[in-house]
């Protein structure tokens, strides 16, 4: 059973930074790249970004280029997403997600519980 | 970047009844590869549909995918209490993008 447990909710500053977690089983990892999504409140979902662990290939949205960074440690089989100089309209849910098959771009299997990110002063 | 039209944005009907959304691409959506979610508050998305037509394991076979190119459509032949939700198309053809979703209520 494929399982991605994410870490709990933060409230940042405005310019502040975030580190999210996402811990997935050994076997989710392998070959497989992992996405995050967020979701502002009440809107839709929004790509932010994914990596391949064993290749460490990255892809982020173009809209956060320069204030996302995504990494992975195949060891210990955690992915972290941080996002930098946050604004408050950085406020929303994030959700980690594994991308289905051996493929870089790939519909999302299997999704982590979300984390609340509340940007506010 | 590939645009996902979802339409409409929200559908008012009864448990019985037949609902079709709609999803259009800006651009071809190459070899089908768009998808359907299902999302009830408070939780994480579901993939409902992938490959435009193929159903994710587990999914009730009333729901069903078709299209191609720019024309995506999900369909739930017989709506259920538990059907009532948010569904989202993706497309995965050139990077990742999202419908902005239709939400489908009780009437």
């Amino acid at each position: 059973q494929v399982q991605l447990v994410q870490s709990g909710a933060e409230v940042k500053k405005p310019g502040a930074s975030v580190n999210v977690s996402c811990k997935a089983s050994r076997d989710t990892f392998t070959d497989s790249a992992i996405s995050w999504v967020r979701q502002a409140p009440g809107q839709g979902l929004e790509w932010v970004g994914q990596i391949i662990p064993s290749f460490g290939t990255e892809n982020y949205a173009q809209e956060l280029q320069g204030r996302v960074t995504i990494t992975a440690d195949e060891s210990t089989g955690i992915a972290f997403l941080h996002l930098s100089s946050l604004r408050p309209d950085d406020t929303a849910v994030y959700y980690c997600a594994r991308v289905a098959g051996h493929l870089t771009w790939n519909y999302f299997d299997y999704w982590g519980q979300g984390t609340l990110v509340t940007v506010s002063s | 970047e590939i645009v996902l039209t979802q339409s409409p944005g929200t559908l008012s009907l009864s448990p019985g009844e037949r609902v079709t959304l709609s999803c259009r691409a800006s651009h071809s959506v190459s070899s089908g590869r768009l998808a359907w979610y299902q999302q009830k508050r408070g939780q994480a998305p579901r993939v409902l549909i992938y490959g435009a037509s193929s159903r994710a394991t587990g999914i009730p076979d009333r729901f069903s995918g078709s299209g191609s190119g720019t024309e995506f459509t999900l369909t739930i032949s017989r709506l259920e209490p538990e059907d009532f939700a948010v569904y989202y198309c993706q497309q995965y053809g050139s990077s990742v993008s999202f419908g902005g979703g239709t939400k489908v209520e009780i009437k």
